[in-house]
């Protein structure tokens, strides 16, 4: 199923580079989101987009951009990289952007360790 | 608030045994309380979610039940098979401002055979 895909899988930088992780979807869906998985499994939003626009940003440090070139796209791009941005991030879309009505899928998630 | 919180964090049952997991939520506008699994090394996903219009949904060994006025809601496997053993969520809609999903903790359920 690659409903909502992610590139890299795997991600092993050293501190303070940039690096960028890639989403789809193919869903036709309206509403994009990039969650962190921290090691204790801690499920968090980061960011949602509605149709290229930004519509949630959590107090995320402002080295985390991300970019929607489209509906269908929604990257992320991490600049500085530090030991504590160690996580699993997911990319997850919906149809529109009512959480209370739209199923969220998510993406495979990408690993990213910093060194 | 946006606090979910989930118990317990750990459960470990026998195949065939029921399971249930508990979670509370502070935002007594939300309306929407989804469960994800996730396996290990893989990718939550959408097993039952519930609207806060009704107090209880199965579907067919899942079921989850709602109590709005005490703000809890709870996720039930019965007969458990080795297959269940992962990572449950449950999840809340924050209703202020823009609408988001906030999880619980998690729940890492293992099934002993």
């Amino acid at each position: 199923d690659t409903a909502v895909s992610q590139t890299p899988k795997y991600l092993v930088t050293q501190m303070g580079n940039d690096k960028s992780i890639k989403c789809e979807q193919n869903l036709g869906h309206d509403t994009m989101y990039w969650y962190k998985q921290d090691s204790k499994k801690f499920l968090k939003i980061m960011f949602s987009y509605n149709n290229k626009e930004l519509i949630i940003n959590e107090t995320v440090p402002n080295r985390f951009s991300p970019k929607s070139p489209d509906k269908a796209h929604l990257n992320l791009h991490i600049n500085s990289l530090e030991l504590g941005d160690s996580a699993v991030y997911f990319c997850a879309s919906s149809q529109y952007m009512r959480p209370s009505t739209d199923t969220q899928y998510f993406g495979p998630g990408t690993r990213l360790t910093v060194l | 608030g946006e606090n979910v919180e989930q118990h317990p964090s750990t459960l470990s049952v026998q195949e065939g045994d029921s399971a249930v997991i508990k979670c509370t939520y502070s935002d007594s506008a939300s309306n929407y309380f989804p469960w994800y699994k996730q396996e290990l090394g893989k990718r939550p996903q959408l097993i039952i979610d519930i609207r806060s219009n009704v107090g209880e949904k199965k579907d067919q060994r899942i079921a989850v039940t709602l109590n709005k006025t005490a703000k809890h809601f709870s996720l039930h496997i019965t007969e458990t098979q080795p297959e269940d053993s992962a990572v449950y969520f449950c999840a809340a809609v924050i209703i202020q401002g823009a609408q988001k999903l906030v999880f619980g903790q998690g729940t890492r359920l293992t099934i002993n055979p």
